[in-house]
């Protein structure tokens, strides 16, 4: 059974430090890779995607990926209190037919202290 | 930007009663997904279609329906609604990739059955 696992948190980490979150799968041949900001109450919120390996910066957020050892990870540098979220990391698993779809994991809640 | 709208951000029906959750996209996205989000248990994917009249099945499709009439639109029936298919409803569209297989959300239905 294909699967993405994160750590379901809660991670609390002090406003100005760097959030850690990662998230393993267990297909070894996708190729898509993205995270996702859920508020409390509100939808999955596209923020970054990554396909290579390496890291990707965007703004205070960089995703990094390890193919090799089927590892994402999402660093969020200067927190705010405004990053408390929970954190969705979701993979392109290629299953032919359903090729298109996302594998979402359960989600890590962040909590970033004032 | 991506906007994806979902006809009603809350609702309650009653036991038995048939309702019909409407979703539309302004993207062109050929994909469309239906999910419930239920607390603990992360999004379960209901019904999705890759192309107009085209649907497949997801992980949990016992007593939804769907309809895909026009490329925009995805609708998401029940066909005699049930306490326990209270829950978040979230719509997603998402390209047909490789490898942009990104999905984006509406803002949900809260959907309680009484």
């Amino acid at each position: 059974q294909k699967e993405v696992e994160q750590n379901s948190g809660p991670l609390s980490v002090p406003e100005g430090a760097i959030a850690s979150l990662n998230c393993t799968y267990s297909d070894r041949v996708s190729q898509s890779f993205f995270w996702y900001r859920q508020y409390s109450g509100k939808s999955p919120e596209l923020i970054m995607s990554i396909y290579s390996n390496g890291d990707k910066e965007d703004g205070r957020f960089t995703a990094q990926l390890n193919k090799a050892s089927q590892y994402v990870s999402l660093l969020i540098r200067d927190s705010q209190p405004s990053d408390s979220a929970t954190y969705l990391c979701a993979v392109n698993m290629n299953s032919g037919a359903g090729s298109y779809q996302l594998t979402f994991g359960k989600g890590t809640k962040l909590s970033v202290i004032p | 930007d991506v906007k994806v709208t979902q006809s009603s951000r809350y609702l309650v029906k009653r036991t038995g009663e048939k309702v019909f959750l409407e979703c539309v996209q302004d993207m062109d996205h050929e994909n469309m997904f239906w999910y419930r989000q239920d607390p603990g248990l992360g999004l379960r994917l209901i019904y999705f279609s890759y192309d107009v009249k085209m649907k497949e099945k997801g992980d949990i499709p016992e007593g939804y329906s769907v309809s895909r009439e026009k490329k925009e639109r995805f609708s998401l029936i029940l066909e005699s609604a049930s306490t326990n298919q209270t829950s978040m409803y979230l719509c997603a569209s998402s390209p047909p990739g490789p490898p942009k297989y990104e999905q984006y959300f509406g803002p949900g239905t809260r959907l309680t059955v009484t």
